[in-house]
């Protein structure tokens, strides 16, 4: 059972290029979230989705955008990166139902030159 | 502001406990958890606790709830060097957890 997937676990990237983070979860939970930590700061929700089918902006969705492809994945996009978007990001799931006790992908350090 | 505070840093001596602060400010939260980060790894759900209660134990952890405060605490028992890690606090009230900035736990021999 391997929980939640992402990747890739490490990327460089330059002022302006793109990319999409994947995230996959294998419980079947219905909402899935985007982190990112910088140092300092402690985790900012960037987008979540509650269920399929439906995303919504957390508190820095500026610079990013969102895929819910299906309940198990949840895809994080950078259309042009930029210096401020180097972080640790984190992926993450829960059930849904109230109780929102989060399971933690283990991370994609980016860095943007 | 914050809605969720935790001093950065806690230093202490192997074999001693641990006490680990937060304090929060939605007293309309339902549920109150505890994450633990090790280096290079996500989060780490360690505990949680209804707001309806005061007292959760679990083996060395114990957490304290003062909901008149809005004051959550996590208590390790005889620290180990394995519990040094980033402690999070996070409140929640439908489907979005709220976390604090995070304590470094430092436990020296």
């Amino acid at each position: 059972n391997a929980g939640v997937t992402q990747t890739p676990k490490f990327q460089v990237l330059k002022t302006g290029q793109s990319m999409t983070l994947q995230c996959a979860q294998d419980m079947n939970h219905n909402s899935m979230y985007w982190y990112r930590q910088d140092p300092g700061m402690g985790l900012r929700l960037i987008y979540y989705s509650a269920s399929e089918g439906t995303t919504d902006k957390g508190e820095v969705p500026n610079g990013y955008n969102v895929s819910r492809l299906n309940k198990r994945e949840f895809s994080l996009r950078l259309e042009s990166a930029a210096p401020s978007q180097t972080s640790v990001y984190f992926c993450a799931s829960s059930e849904g139902q109230g109780n929102e006790k989060l399971f933690f992908g283990s991370g994609t350090q980016l860095s943007v030159l | 502001g914050e809605d969720v505070e935790q001093s950065l840093f806690l230093s202490v001596r192997e074999g001693d406990s641990s006490v680990i602060n937060c304090t929060y400010t939605d007293s309309s939260s339902t549920y109150l958890y505890w994450y633990k980060q090790e280096p290079g790894a996500g989060l780490q759900l360690l505990t949680y606790i209804f707001s309806n209660m005061d007292m959760k134990q679990d083996q060395r952890l114990t957490v304290l709830l003062n909901k008149k405060d809005k004051h959550l605490s996590l208590r390790i028992a005889d620290t180990q060097t394995g519990d040094s890690a980033i402690y999070f606090c996070a409140e929640s009230m439908g489907y979005i957890p709220t976390f604090g900035r995070g304590t470094s736990l430092i436990v020296h021999p």
